[in-house]
């Protein structure tokens, strides 16, 4: 039973690259999130999605888009990354978003 | 004013120690409420949803008190794997996204 998947694990980009982080679920949950958490300021909403075809931004969406085109993934994408993207991200799902969310294990991003 | 607020900690306690830890929310139409886990450099895990009548779960007791707006977790007879930090966490009614308060950490020791 994988429940959510986050690859990769650690990644290391330079200023200006792009790339996406991936995220997949296999519990069919409708409700998926993207979150950074960064030290002393616990975890922040980027993204979040509904269901499949369907996504809306959270707290701290600059810099980063999203797409839901299935209803098990849920892939991020930094256009041009900057330092200050440096943080652990963490995609969660839950089946109805009412109840508790299950996380992945998270991708530890540094920008240099 | 944040929206979800918990004391940072760290709490340092015996094993065998009783402990509690508040967190109090902003928004009055909050309408669901959780606990989370969080163990270093890991990801968070649910610990248990709260209710309004409160709920046990073996040495873990979740209350809420909706007048106050804030939510309570104490832990019975502590484990060293209770080592961790604590999210108090918040869903708001209309929305299915949650809030994170900055979690306490819980330091148990022999």
């Amino acid at each position: 039973n994988a429940g959510v998947t986050q690859t990769p694990k650690f990644q290391v980009l330079k200023t200006g690259q792009s790339m996406t982080l991936q995220c997949a679920q296999d519990m069919n949950h409708e409700y998926m999130s993207w979150y950074r958490q960064d030290p002393g300021m616990g975890l922040r909403l980027i993204h979040y999605s509904v269901g499949a075809g369907i996504t809306d931004q959270g707290e701290v969406p600059n810099g980063y888009n999203v797409s839901r085109s299935t209803t098990e993934d849920f892939p991020l994408r930094l256009l041009s990354a900057a330092p200050s993207q440096t943080s652990v991200y963490f995609c969660a799902s839950s089946a109805t978003g009412r109840d508790g969310y299950t996380f992945g294990s998270g991708t530890r991003l540094t920008v240099v | 004013r944040k929206e979800v607020e918990q004391d940072p900690g760290p709490f340092n306690v015996p094993e065998g120690a009783t402990v509690a830890f508040n967190c109090t929310y902003s928004n009055s139409a909050s309408q669901s409420f959780f606990w989370y886990r969080q163990d270093c450099r890991k990801e968070p895990k649910l610990l248990m949803s709260v209710y309004s009548s409160g709920n046990e779960d073996g040495r873990f007791t979740a209350q809420l008190n909706r007048a106050s707006q804030y939510i309570s977790l104490l832990i019975r007879d502590s484990k060293l794997s209770d080592s961790a930090t604590y999210l108090c966490v918040v869903r708001t009614s209309g929305y299915s996204t949650l809030t994170f308060g900055k979690g306490t950490m819980l330091l148990v020791s022999p």
